[in-house]
């Protein structure tokens, strides 16, 4: 089962709304991102936990906050986000060494207002 | 950081066409892998190349590490091929960088 589960598919909040972004895997994987798509833009990084503890930080603000709670789950808590912030939210993971696939979830459309 | 380019940025292809995505990369990479991104978002695993060839289906795909690029080949187009293909990098363990993208619309 090669599946990363995304919650909520659509979300409309505004600026001064406190929502989160959830993602889980149950494929033992010990990797986990989250990627940020504009629309016509290749998707990118934003964060990347190992081992349920932050390894990469892609200078984002701190508006996003992402916490991982356990290997399966992945959130991302947003707060007093700005409408340039819309976008098209990707949850991933991998098994924690260099040569696996990674593998994407259905992703989250955010649409701040 | 890595430079990550692909061509041609769009593509109009009639059904039953065949066609190559081209994927350039700037420095040494330990894993590529190819998407394809569907109209909903979802970015679907197309293949895990590091190098040498693969093939499923009416895809084909050639990573030369050494020179830096990797093809994706298309044959027998069809309309539900249509939409996004990226490449992707790794350079570490633990990121993947996306290329530019080749948006491809397939017509009937």
């Amino acid at each position: 089962d090669t599946e990363v589960t995304q919650t909520p598919k659509h979300l409309v909040m505004g600026m001064t709304n406190k929502k989160s972004l959830k993602c889980e895997q149950h494929m033992g994987h010990r990797a986990m991102y989250w990627y940020k798509q504009k629309a016509k833009k290749p998707p990118e990084l934003m964060f990347v936990y190992s081992y349920e503890k932050l390894s990469i930080n892609e200078s984002v603000p701190s508006r996003f906050s992402p916490e991982c709670p356990n290997s399966s789950l992945l959130n991302l808590h947003l707060h007093a986000l700005q409408p340039e912030d819309s976008a098209l939210y990707l949850c991933a993971s991998s098994q924690e060494s260099v040569g696996n696939t990674i593998y994407f979830g259905e992703g989250s459309w955010l649409t701040v207002v | 950081g890595i430079q990550v380019e692909q061509s041609p940025p769009d593509l109009i292809l009639q059904e039953g066409a065949n066609s190559t995505l081209r994927c350039n990369f700037s420095d040494s990479v330990n894993n590529l892998q190819w998407f394809h991104q569907n109209p909903w978002g979802q970015l679907i695993n197309l293949f895990y190349i590091p190098s040498g060839t693969k093939q499923n289906g009416r895809l084909s795909a050639t990573t030369v590490a050494t020179e830096r690029y990797s093809l994706l080949y298309i044959s027998s187009s069809q309309t539900t091929d249509s939409g996004v293909y990226f490449c992707a990098v790794r350079t570490g363990a633990n990121n993947l960088f996306f290329g530019t993208g080749t948006r491809l619309t397939v017509i009937p």
